[in-house]
């Protein structure tokens, strides 16, 4: 039963256009969303959060929007650089849990364009 | 500045021996986490500790042991490798508290089961 899903495994975008990585959830008492970014035979490293009080997250180029009532949430990238060319994993967690545990989902393969 | 030092970075292991994976992070952070990279499946939780001396079981916790040695260590041990633990094994750190509970990974552990 997956709880954070990435329904998209892949993704092509020309460099300079803009990205939209998405992530679904089924649990309703996640409360905290994340997006880590991971390179080949590296570790995956944070890239930016929302939590479910708000609805929008701005980190420079990246923005992180969340819909609650659709479950939703969508990663945007702009404009897209060669260097965005990564593996992007969607998390959620719950302050709610007594352990803080958290949950990723598969992932989308990001390929910048030239 | 070390962050999270996993050990070994490479494994190859005969189905039936036993190994442990160690991590460890300098960090002051309370939780620790294992978690297991396979492709097409993303990253999929095997344990994670809250705090030191307590462990609980994640998503695929079958075929595996910790032990949080103290605040800073965290191991995952393979009594018996079999083939389906073939993966790439990812130790994690966070403060466990705070607006977003951000994990700050290791560089990974590639295990190979024969």
């Amino acid at each position: 039963d997956q709880q954070v899903k990435q329904n998209s495994p892949s993704l092509s975008v020309q460099e300079g256009r803009i990205s939209i990585l998405n992530c679904d959830y089924t649990n309703s008492m996640f409360d905290y969303f994340l997006w880590y970014k991971k390179y080949p035979a590296e570790g995956p490293t944070f890239l930016i959060s929302i939590s479910s009080i708000k609805d929008k997250n701005e980190d420079g180029r990246f923005t992180v929007f969340l819909n609650k009532s659709a479950k939703h949430l969508s990663l945007h990238i702009v404009p897209s650089q060669p260097g965005d060319s990564a593996v992007y994993f969607c998390a959620a967690s719950s302050r709610l849990y007594r352990d803080d545990k958290i949950i990723f989902g598969k992932g989308t393969r990001l390929h910048i364009l030239p | 500045n070390a962050g999270v030092t996993q050990t070994p970075k490479f494994q190859v292991l005969k189905t039936g021996q036993s190994m442990t994976l160690q991590c460890a992070q300098d960090m002051n952070h309370n939780s620790m986490y294992w978690y297991r990279q396979d492709p097409g499946m993303g990253l999929r939780l095997i344990y994670y500790s809250a705090s030191e001396g307590t462990t609980d079981k994640g998503e695929v916790p079958n075929g595996y042991n910790v032990s949080r040695l103290n605040k800073r260590e965290f191991s995952l041990r393979l009594e018996s490798a079999a083939p389906s633990q073939t993966s790439v094994y990812f130790c994690a750190s966070s403060e466990n508290g705070g607006e977003a509970n951000v994990l700050t990974f290791g560089a990974g552990s590639r295990l190979t089961v024969l």
